[in-house]
């Protein structure tokens, strides 16, 4: 069962390039979220999708737009990279929109930008 | 804006000794979840407490949520090196407010466990 699946899992870019990064999940769930993940910063949310059909802002979501293609995937693109995006990007889903809903993660993508 | 500090933010200790993470905020939670994450892998849930001075034990792993729902903390007895990781908690915001649905997290406790 692989659960949440990330690709590409390792990406290099040039300050200025756009990329799509996708995320899959198998499990059925209703809510899908999109995460970077900094040194000493812990994880910050980016864009999330509480269910199919709808997309809405984190805590930092400027210089990035998300598609909720279907239910079960759930795309990050970043239309002009930037040095201050290089990070760890997760993607996660849970079964509902809520209050005690564990997340269940990808694998990660780790992304520099040059 | 809800906000969770954890600390420390790096423990390195020898096998078979006892260890304890705090995670602390001035902001209400309505849950805490405990989540530990591998080098290369994403973040697995540990647990989740909801009741304020809930305690819930996995194996050598104790977790307690403060009486306030203000803070936790995670308890490991007799560390293994198989404990080795990054240490995330994340709270839950009740319903009604803005950040209803979504995890706040903290900035991560680092433990390595020596042989």
């Amino acid at each position: 069962n692989a659960g949440v699946t990330q690709t590409p899992k390792f990406q290099v870019l040039k300050t200025g390039q756009s990329m799509t990064l996708q995320c899959a999940q198998d499990m059925n769930h209703n809510s899908m979220y999109w995460y970077r993940q900094d040194p000493g910063m812990g994880l910050r949310l980016i864009y999330y999708s509480a269910s199919e059909g709808t997309t809405d802002k984190g805590e930092v979501p400027n210089g990035y737009n998300v598609s909720r293609l279907n239910k079960r995937e759930f795309s990050l693109r970043l239309e002009s990279a930037a040095p201050s995006q290089t990070s760890v990007y997760f993607c996660a889903s849970s079964d509902y929109w809520g209050e005690y809903q564990p997340q269940h993660f990808g694998d990660g993508t780790r992304l520099s930008i040059l | 804006t809800q906000l969770l500090e954890q600390s420390p933010q790096f423990l390195s200790i020898q096998e078979g000794e006892n260890l304890t993470v705090y995670c602390n905020s001035s902001s209400v939670f309505s849950s805490l979840q405990w989540y530990r994450q591998e080098p290369g892998e994403g973040p697995v849930l540990l647990v989740t407490v909801v009741t304020g001075g809930e305690v819930k034990k996995l194996k050598r792993l104790t977790f307690q949520f403060g009486d306030a729902r203000k803070d936790s903390s995670l308890h490991i007895t007799a560390a293994q090196p198989g404990d080795t990781g990054l240490y995330l908690c994340a709270g839950g915001a009740n319903a009604g407010g803005t950040s209803y649905g979504k995890l706040t997290f903290g900035q991560g406790t680092i433990l390595t466990v020596h042989p």
